[in-house]
């Protein structure tokens, strides 16, 4: 069975501070697709970033970089210099390729405050 | 520009009502889908659809329906609304039911079972 969990609940920070966000995901697939989106206070979901299991390079966009370790199973989230702006809650999610059913598992969320 | 629309945003309603939320695309993707989002639990996989007339059962189906008539709308249907089923509702698309396509999710739908 395919499942994803984010450990942390909530998180609290000071603007400018970095954040990790964790994520650990279980799959029997040998192809499968890691995603991390954003739903900031209004309510919408947000795509950040996608992730195929044959491509472990570190990814880096702006503020934001993602760690994609395939040992671990993990796939974490680091927001440099935070901001205000970045308080949200984020979800990290599977899919599973084998399987090409496009189906989302979604990990509970962290919930990201940063304060001024 | 292409979209995705829920309505109604809000909704409050009484135990064993029925209560349809509707979901539109502009995107003419195949694949949609129905998630309920609760504190703690993330979002979860309702009900399912690759194309006109093909629904699938996701996680949490029990007490819900969805039917496909055409490419642009996935109604979800509570046949007989529980107060467990208060929650916030998501409708999304994607252009494959490959692994590799992001969903492009709707605003939500809020919904009260009193």
């Amino acid at each position: 069975a395919q499942k994803v969990t984010q450990a942390q609940t909530e998180i609290s920070v000071v603007e400018k501070e970095d954040v990790t966000l964790d994520c650990v995901y279980e799959t029997r697939d040998t192809t499968y697709y890691l995603f991390w989106y954003k739903q900031p206070p209004s309510g919408e979901l947000v795509f950040l970033i996608r992730r195929n299991s044959f491509d472990e390079q570190n990814e880096i966009s702006g503020r934001y970089s993602w760690n994609f370790q395939k040992s671990t199973s993990s796939f974490n989230f680091t927001i440099t210099a935070s901001q205000v702006v970045d308080s949200a809650v984020y979800f990290c999610a599977l899919t599973g390729g084998s399987s090409n059913t496009g189906k989302l598992i979604f990990g509970q969320g962290t919930t990201l405050q940063v304060k001024p | 520009d292409a979209e995705i629309t829920q309505s109604p945003r809000h909704k409050i309603t009484e135990t064993g009502r029925q209560v349809t939320l509707a979901c539109h695309q502009t995107w003419n993707h195949n694949n949609m889908f129905w998630y309920r989002q609760d504190l703690g639990h993330g979002l979860r996989l309702i009900h399912y659809s690759y194309g006109v007339h093909d629904t699938n059962k996701g996680e949490v189906s029990d007490g819900y329906s969805v039917s496909r008539s055409n490419t642009e709308d996935l109604p979800l249907t509570l046949e007989s609304a529980a107060s467990s089923q208060t929650s916030v509702y998501f409708c999304a698309s994607s252009e494959s039911r490959a692994g590799g396509y992001e969903q492009y999710f709707g605003p939500g739908t809020r919904l009260t079972v009193t």
